[in-house]
Formats: C-alpha cells, sequence, structure tokens
C-alpha cells in the first residue's frame, strides 16, 4: 500500500501569518491527493481533493499544491478557528485510500 | 444536507462483538459507496472497510479481515459495521463516510462512535 509521511508532526503559528504543511507519498500518486481538517471531538472535514481543488465552502485561505510524491497545503491569514489536525490521503492507489498522520497545527 | 450519524459504540469485552450503524440522509444513499474509517492512538486513521452502492464490491483492511463484515440496506440509507472477535487494539472512533467513488476522496464524514474493548 502506498504511505503517507506527514511533516511536521506539530506547528505553532502566529495570528495572521502563514503555515505550510507537508505530504509526502511512497510511490507516485498523480495528483489523487486530498487534505481534511480535524477539530477535537469533531469528524474529519474535506478540504482539498485533486491536490489543490478546494471544497464546497472552503476559504481561499486553504490552498494545495504538488504532484508525483510531495504534497502540501497552504493556510494564510492563520486564524485562531484554523487550530486542528490535518490529514492528507492519498486515492490513486486503493484500496486502501490511506492517510497520513496528521500534523497539529497551534495558533500561538 | 448530507447527514451521517453513526450509532452502537461502547464497552465490549475482548472476543465480544458489536454491531455499528450508520444512518445516512440527504443524498441518494444507494447512489454512493460508502466506507467505515477508525482512528485509534496507535494507528491514526484508518480506513477499514468498503462497500459498493449495491454490495456487489466489499473490500476490507487486513487488520479486520475475517472478523469484521460491513454491510448496507438501500431501503432504511442504513450501513453496517458486524464486528465479531473484536480486540483491545480495536478501540477507537469509528467513523462512516461516503466515498466520493473511484478516484475521489471520502467527501462527507459522520461524528463518529467509540469503541472500547477491554475487560
Amino acid at each position: 500500500e502506498t504511505v503517507m509521511t506527514q511533516s511536521p508532526a506539530t506547528l505553532s503559528v502566529s495570528p495572521g501569518e502563514s503555515a505550510t504543511l507537508s505530504c509526502r507519498a511512497s510511490r507516485a500518486v498523480s495528483t489523487n491527493v486530498a487534505w481534511y481538517q480535524q477539530k477535537p471531538g469533531q469528524a474529519p472535514r474535506l478540504l482539498i481533493s485533486r491536490a489543490s481543488t478546494r471544497a464546497t465552502g472552503i476559504p481561499g485561505r486553504f490552498s494545495g499544491s504538488g504532484s508525483g510524491t510531495e504534497f502540501t497545503l497552504t493556510i494564510s491569514s492563520l486564524q485562531s478557528e484554523d487550530a486542528a489536525i490535518y490529514f492528507c490521503q492519498q486515492y490513486n492507489d486503493w484500496p486502501p485510500k490511506t492517510f497520513g498522520q496528521g500534523t497539529k497545527l497551534e495558533i500561538k | 444536507e448530507v447527514r451521517l450519524v453513526e450509532s452502537g459504540g461502547g464497552l465490549v469485552q475482548p472476543g465480544g462483538s458489536l454491531r455499528l450503524s450508520c444512518a445516512a440522509s440527504g443524498f441518494s444513499f444507494r447512489s454512493y459507496e460508502m466506507v467505515w474509517v477508525r482512528q485509534t492512538p496507535g494507528k491514526g486513521l484508518e480506513w477499514i472497510a468498503f462497500i459498493s452502492g449495491g454490495s456487489s464490491t466489499i473490500y476490507y483492511a487486513d487488520s479486520v479481515k475475517g472478523r469484521f463484515t460491513i454491510s448496507r440496506d438501500n431501503d432504511n440509507d442504513s450501513l453496517y459495521l458486524q464486528m465479531d472477535s473484536v480486540r483491545v487494539e480495536d478501540s477507537g472512533f469509528y467513523f462512516c463516510a461516503r466515498d466520493g467513488g473511484g478516484w475521489k476522496p471520502f467527501d462527507f464524514w459522520g461524528q463518529g462512535t467509540l469503541v472500547t474493548v477491554s475487560s
């Protein structure tokens, strides 16, 4: 199965600044990568699909990029409500559609 | 509005059984593939089972194959996960999610139900 590795494990950023989260696939997955946001006590919410396409209702502050094995989620103009765990997922080689282990984003 | 509501979680002893349910609304349930995903401290988010709209195609993660059974009732817009021979490592939150289909991600998730396996 394709292993997804996220970095860093934890990221602490000040409000108003930008956060860059990384995800690496163990083999090429084209642009078949999604990003999810999970806040405490809540289900994951789809943010980005096809590496860079925002889901309905997701603010433009969230942007994704990458292809092949390297992917990035960038969150600009950080707000306190962006504190969450962010997961990447590949759905190029399935089953299974595998997840990264998550990056915890803290807002200072 | 798409809504998925899980139920059936709880405390179960190792070797025991539990049946999870997921009630779907707000979309044509029978037209969508559905999955179960669990979240555990040890393995993070882990896809464990997939079922096609008509139940003709089913997949399981190796970690649950032979012990868990996914099923659905399209007349009642419900998804199920029968968990047998449970182990301590099966403890965690269990989410049902709508699979976007084929080369698409899981686009809607339920709130999850907690399963605790302990003696």
